[in-house]
């Protein structure tokens, strides 16, 4: 069964400090692994997308990561700001068949001043 | 652009009313058109999708129904709404013809309450 893992559930950092989510799944075969960020009361909004082949990949402040073989991924918040304040959702797509994503239930990110 | 589009924003309705939310997307053709549910502190649970009109698969068995009239309109609807029917309800498309490496764009939810 497909299953995507996030850790922490929740983490509270101060503003200007750095954090990493981490996100394990076991979606097979594996496409891609999308990291979304929501705010409250809002819909999900694309950060990221890892394929295959990357092991990096930054938009701006956000640098996400894959380890494909231990099939992990990480995403690094550098300088934090008080609008990173969100739920972060790791997102895993399978090669093939329906066009429907597995969701990790997100990492809830409080920064504050 | 594509735009999405979902109402209402809010909902107070009472146990056993019947429930009709809309989700209309704009600046694109034939897309795959999704509903989520998310619950308090909760992740999101894809209830229904469809890859074309009229065609609706439901991931879980439950008290709501969708339809899909037309290409870029999806509703969300419920016969009598029970008090588990509470949530965070999230409207989502995707481009059909990037496949999986589209990501899902969701519109801003419907906040639905049962009291």
């Amino acid at each position: 069964k497909n299953q995507v893992e996030q850790s922490p559930q929740s983490l509270i950092i101060l503003e200007g400090k750095n954090c990493t989510l981490q996100c394990n799944y076991t979606v097979s075969p594996f496409s891609n692994l999308r990291w979304y960020k929501q705010d409250t009361g809002r819909g999900p909004v694309s950060l990221t997308i890892m394929t295959f082949s990357e092991n990096t990949k930054s938009n701006g402040r956000y640098t996400a990561t894959l380890d494909a073989d231990t099939k992990q991924s990480s995403l690094h918040i550098t300088a934090s700001q008080l609008s990173d304040s969100a739920s972060y959702i790791c997102v895993v797509s399978a090669i093939g068949g329906s066009y429907i994503p597995t969701f990790g239930r997100g990492t809830s990110l409080i920064v504050h001043p | 652009s594509q735009t999405i589009h979902q109402w209402p924003a809010t909902l107070v309705q009472p146990v056993g009313s019947p429930l009709s939310l809309e989700c209309t997307v704009e600046g694109t053709s034939n897309p795959n058109l999704y509903w989520y549910r998310q619950a308090a502190g909760r992740g999101l649970q894809l209830l229904f999708y469809s890859v074309g009109i009229g065609q609706i698969s439901s991931e879980v068995p439950q008290n709501l129904s969708a339809s899909r009239p037309q290409d870029r309109q999806f509703i969300l609807s419920s016969k009598k709404l029970l008090l588990s029917d509470s949530g965070f309800y999230l409207c989502a498309w995707s481009n059909r013809g990037a496949g999986n490496n589209s990501p899902l764009h969701f519109g801003n939810g419907t906040r639905l309450t049962v009291t």
